[in-house]
């Protein structure tokens, strides 16, 4: 079946610290790969997605993630952290056909400290 | 970029009624949209797959008769709980898949509907 692994459930990192999360996938093929943001009792915002090409993919608020097939992971990296960025962080995947649902991670939370 | 809303963003109703809530996309067409449900700290969970003009698709262990939905435009897609209990009360999320994106499916997210049952 498919899964999506988020190992770090809780990860704290100092203002101006970089950052990683990571995300693992269990998949019979590359699937697409998305991380999404969700702030304290909002929706989703789409942070970046991978769907071909370059496997170091940049999105938005400075974040990028990426691509290893050997490794089934995609993980994702910002080089210095802002006392915004704190949240939720989940890591899914679609099966590449029309109509899919995601599949999410279990998320982890990014607490900053100053 | 694409919006989606949902509405109401908060509802709380007593035992037994039932509640709609709304999920549009703004400026875009989606013929699928996703109902997803989330408890608090835990990542969401897919209710059912709404697709424009046809029968929703369910995940297993979801009550169709309890959780009604329907997607009559290309625009709007509604999930009703029928006779809401306590153990209803929860975060709903729905996204919209932008098939125009050009890339694939990626999903738009509302910012989700939470419903209090007493």
């Amino acid at each position: 079946a498919q899964s999506v692994t988020q190992p770090d459930i809780h990860i704290t990192v100092s203002e101006g610290a970089s950052l990683e999360l990571r995300c693992n996938y269990s998949y019979g093929a590359t699937p697409y790969l998305f991380w999404y943001v969700q702030s304290p009792g909002q929706g989703l915002q789409l942070l970046l997605k991978y769907f071909s090409g370059d496997t170091l993919v940049q999105g938005i608020k400075g974040f990028e993630a990426e691509f290893k097939r050997s490794q089934s992971s995609f993980n994702l990296r910002k080089p210095s952290v802002h006392w915004s960025d704190a949240a939720e962080y989940f890591c899914a995947v679609a099966r590449r056909q029309a109509g899919t649902a995601l599949i999410f991670g279990k998320g982890t939370t990014l607490s900053v400290s100053s | 970029g694409a919006v989606v809303s949902q509405h109401p963003s908060w509802v709380i109703c007593k035992s037994g009624t039932s509640v709609k809530i709304e999920c549009r996309s703004l400026d875009f067409q989606a013929t699928t949209m996703f109902w997803y449900r989330q408890f608090p700290k835990q990542s969401l969970m897919l209710m059912a797959t709404s697709n424009e003009g046809s029968k929703a698709t369910y995940e297993q262990g979801v009550e169709k008769d309890k959780f009604l939905i329907n997607h009559a435009s290309l625009t709007l897609s509604t999930l009703t709980v029928t006779s809401a209990h306590p153990e209803d009360s929860s975060f709903y999320i729905c996204s919209a898949r932008d098939s125009s994106s050009g890339g694939g499916e990626t999903q738009y997210f509302g910012p989700g509907t939470r419903l209090l049952v007493l």
